[in-house]
């Protein structure tokens, strides 16, 4: 079955930046979107950005510019960088399949990372 | 962008029903088809229940059903259990090719 996992630094200082990565497995990333989603401790999701396997990306106007996606299909992996963190980036954050208009579940986030959070600080 | 609207909580019994709203715009809810609720227990991942208003990913119980009417997306709870006590979140496409989610909703089974 098709697994993620994120991993990267658990802490990060301020007005630097934030640097994930989503691991795929039992499956490839190709002909897939991929996407980051963030909760703040006690809060409601928030959709960073999603990535297609060609490198198309669409980013959350919200975050006013400073995410970079990127996919690599050698590692089968895609990637999150949010630059010029502050305390209010503090979140866990949570990568996921989709959406798309095609599979089983269509224009949904049908799998998730356990998520790993990250402190600005 | 704005989240999307929903109740803050909501609560019912053993066995009886609840709705949970989810209300947008014309430029997210209203205009697509591409609503999904989610379900998240404490300390876990969130978990896909409904996807395109009101289709249910195989394994997801009948008892679990959306609606839309305009710009506000519904989830239904019939047949309250105890596990299903746990945050739920509707999210939906717009206009600019995003994705936004409501804020959430805590469901106590009393």
């Amino acid at each position: 079955q098709v697994q993620l996992q994120e991993s990267g630094p658990g802490l990060v200082r301020p007005s630097e930046t934030l640097s994930l990565t989503c691991t795929v497995s039992g499956d490839s990333i190709i002909t897939y979107y991929w996407s980051w989603i963030r909760q703040p401790a006690g809060k409601g999701l928030e959709w960073i950005g999603r990535i297609y396997d060609t490198g198309i990306t669409h980013y959350n106007p919200s975050l006013n510019g400073r995410i970079t996606l990127s996919v690599d299909r050698s590692t089968n992996q895609f990637s999150l960088k949010l630059t010029s963190v502050t305390a209010a980036d503090t979140a866990v954050y949570y990568c996921a399949r989709g959406p798309h208009y095609y599979g089983s579940v269509t224009w949904a986030f049908d799998i998730w990372g356990q998520g790993t959070t990250v402190t600005v600080s | 962008q704005s989240a999307l609207t929903q109740p803050p909580s909501v609560s019912g019994s053993p066995g009886q029903s609840v709705t949970i709203s989810c209300t947008g715009t014309s430029s997210d809810v209203g205009n697509y088809n591409r609503v999904s609720w989610y379900q998240q227990p404490p300390g876990t991942a969130p978990k896909v229940i409904i996807y395109e208003v009101s289709n249910r990913p195989s394994g997801v119980p009948d008892r679990f059903s959306g609606s839309k009417s305009g710009n506000t997306a519904s989830l239904t709870i019939s047949g309250l259990q105890a596990e299903d006590e746990a945050d739920y979140y509707c999210c939906s496409s717009t206009d600019r090719a995003t994705w936004v989610f409501g804020g959430g909703t805590k469901l106590t089974v009393l």
